[in-house]
């Protein structure tokens, strides 16, 4: 993969929202579709990694679906909470964990 | 606590020095990689080691030389670098390549 998309940049809502944003990708050779969390002065944290269409994952109360022959993935996020803040990234994965980045979506829950 | 441990936490250099950053990870994973993150922007790839062999190099330059030692180990040796090298160096590994990748909390590198 070598162009990941990702909308919309930034993102800010109230406590209790829930949200959704978009990740975009080339839908030919495709391999792994990975979500990351990222805070400001800490590195990604792995959300979910998926490789099957119509793929969906769950953890608590983010969840992500994949579509590999549209080229996007979904994240959701039900009921915001502030310590939600951070840096939402998906990255296009190779065979071999060669992950290119878009460019996140920057998720600000106002309490 | 993260459970790839990066050395050092930061890291001051002239352009004709020497020095290497070090990873280290116990999972028993066997892929690791190296990442360069510029402020405010994701990561991105530098080297990809599997079974401890180097299987990418994202055409960095040779002033940036990686090594695997071991299994659990990963270096990157510095020489000659360049002010717009600095940055942030993260490392990661995985089980495998469709796997989770877990960061370690990076070298912040700064070249005077």
């Amino acid at each position: 993969i070598l162009n990941v998309e990702q909308s919309p940049q930034s993102l800010h809502v109230q406590e209790g929202d829930s949200t959704n944003f978009t990740c975009s990708f080339p839908s030919s050779n495709f391999y792994a579709l990975h979500w990351y969390r990222w805070e400001t002065a800490k590195s990604p944290e792995a959300l979910f990694v998926m490789t099957l269409n119509g793929d969906e994952k769950k953890k608590g109360r983010i969840s992500a679906t994949l579509n590999t022959k549209e080229g996007y993935s979904y994240l959701y996020i039900k009921g915001s909470q502030p310590e939600d803040s951070a840096t939402y990234l998906c990255a296009g994965g190779g065979s071999q964990g060669n992950l290119i980045f878009g460019k996140g979506t920057k998720l600000s829950v106002k309490p | 606590d993260t459970e790839v441990t990066q050395t050092p936490k930061h890291l001051v250099m002239g352009m004709t020095n020497k020095k290497s950053l070090k990873c280290e990870q116990h999972m028993g994973h066997r892929a690791m990689y190296w990442y360069k993150q510029k402020a405010k922007k994701p990561p991105e790839l530098m080297f990809v080691y599997s079974y401890e062999k180097l299987s990418i190099n994202e055409s960095v330059p040779s002033r940036f030389s990686p090594e695997c030692p071991n299994s659990s180990l990963l270096n990157l040796h510095l020489h000659a670098l360049q002010p717009e090298d600095s940055a942030l160096y993260l490392c990661a590994s995985s089980d495998r390549g469709n796997q989770p990748q877990h960061f370690g909390d990076g070298t912040r590198l700064s070249i005077l």
